[in-house]
């Protein structure tokens, strides 16, 4: 069963962040925060990922609680390409599986 | 970044025949490999884990005799849909790890096969 949780649909404005939470309760000490999307009819592409500190780069904005027992992903200037299924997903090193869970659906409107 | 090809994207076969498809990582090696099936409107789920030379993980209720998966390089893994039916038609998506177990570690997906059968 996958270990995170996500709201299963958000709308956003095109041009305003777009932040979209995650729930990882019983996330472990070495397991780290993955987000990935997945646009219609396409294989899932990698964002970000982070374990403990706050990580950005051209994609987005990861930021973990100070327990890592949540997340958000920020997309800072949605546009409408941005509109497709997020996925958080915990990983640790040397993982032999990877389990999605329902992931949100993110729909940007103008 | 790293690269996951997988192919045919598309195809549309007669029940009862097998269908082959393959998945390479372009640019760097993979030991292991995962392969995905996905329904309309739903995520992907875990169908096996593929490791280089070895056989492959079949997760609970996939039946392995019907989905064979062969790792044979560190580059290339198929995936054979043998005698396929209705029911079997669906979004195939394979996976590949870039391995090493760092903290850089990402897995990069292929954009999918879109399997129809007849």
């Amino acid at each position: 069963d996958a270990k995170t949780t996500q709201p299963p649909s958000m709308d956003c404005a095109e041009g305003r962040a777009a932040n979209l939470p995650c729930n990882h309760s019983t996330i472990s000490g070495n397991e780290y925060v993955y987000w990935y999307r997945q646009i219609h009819s396409q294989g899932p592409q990698y964002i970000i990922h982070g374990l403990k500190n706050n990580e950005t780069n051209e994609m987005a904005s990861l930021i973990i609680t100070e327990d890592r027992k949540s997340s958000t992903l920020i997309l800072p200037h949605a546009t409408l390409r941005d509109t497709a299924v997020y996925y958080c997903i915990l990983l640790s090193g040397g993982y032999n599986k990877l389990i999605f869970g329902a992931g949100t659906r993110l729909a940007v409107h103008p | 970044g790293a690269v996951v090809s997988q192919h045919p994207s598309r195809v549309i076969c007669k029940s009862g025949t097998s269908v082959k498809i393959e998945c390479r990582s372009l640019d760097f090696q993979a030991t292991t490999m995962f392969w995905y099936r996905q329904f309309p409107k739903k995520s992907l789920m875990l169908m096996a884990t593929s490791n280089e030379g070895s056989k492959a993980t079949y997760e609970q209720g996939v039946e392995k005799d019907k989905f064979l998966i062969n790792h044979a390089s560190l580059t290339l893994s198929t995936l054979t849909v043998t005698s396929a039916h209705p029911e079997d038609s669906s979004f195939y998506i394979c996976s590949a790890r870039t391995g090493g177990g760092t903290t850089n570690e990402k897995l990069f997906f292929g954009s999918g096969t879109q399997l129809s059968v007849l």
